[in-house]
């Protein structure tokens, strides 16, 4: 099946530092998304990307879409403590959504 | 509005045992899926439907069953339960194949 390569696997970072995230695919998708997880909880939707190129931010969360179609990134800037958690990108293109192995963030204060 | 919720939250089994995992949703969406969780492996999903009466596999399907009779419920049947099934289970729906899937609050079972 297809496959997200993810990554970093994790990072610890200070507060107020920005923080970078990809996700790279050998199968070109149609629509890029990035989840956060909290401890106990589903993922939640942070940004939707539709189209190659394109730049979307939610707040301190900017994430574009690879113009190859076939990678995406996710900037966090200036993390605070609530920002810890798992990060998803989900890939999809003509089959069902595909995940990646997620990216654990954790926040010193 | 209640969104996705799923039932139980929390489930121990024996090897063996069988049980159903429930998914519904009240926002009448024609997609829905299942995804379990487990360290280090991302969400993988199991099963799939794009409308009531139409499920398909996903990526893991084995020891799993769905059906879809309505559009709001979907549930999840472990017929005889294994200790390779402990994991955390997601339930997911989406206004289309194409929309924006949301998430339930997921059920985290041990079987031992």
């Amino acid at each position: 099946g297809q496959q997200l390569n993810q990554s970093p696997q994790s990072m610890f970072i200070q507060e107020g530092e920005d923080v970078s995230m990809n996700c790279t695919s050998s199968s070109i998708f149609n629509t890029w998304l990035w989840y956060k997880q909290d401890p106990g909880e589903g993922p939640v939707l942070l940004i939707a990307l539709y189209k190659a190129g394109e730049l979307t931010s939610n707040g301190r969360l900017t994430a574009q879409f690879g113009i190859t179609r076939k990678d995406s990134f996710l900037n966090i800037s200036a993390s605070i403590p609530s920002d810890v958690g798992i990060y998803f990108c989900a890939g999809q293109g003509n089959t069902p959504l595909v995940f990646g192995k997620g990216t654990r963030l954790s926040v010193i204060a | 509005n209640a969104g996705v919720t799923q039932t139980p939250k929390f489930q121990v089994l024996k090897t063996g045992q069988s049980m159903t995992l429930q998914c519904a949703q009240d926002m009448n969406h024609e997609y829905m899926s299942w995804y379990r969780q487990d360290p280090g492996m991302g969400l993988r999903l199991i099963h799939y439907s794009v409308g009531a009466g139409i499920t398909d596999q996903g990526e893991v399907p084995n020891g799993y069953n769905v059906s879809r009779s309505t559009t709001e419920d979907f549930p999840l049947r472990l017929l005889s339960a294994a200790p390779s099934q402990t994991s955390v289970y997601f339930c997911a729906s989406s206004y289309s194949t194409k929309g924006l899937p949301y998430f339930g609050p997921g059920t985290r079972l041990t079987v031992t």
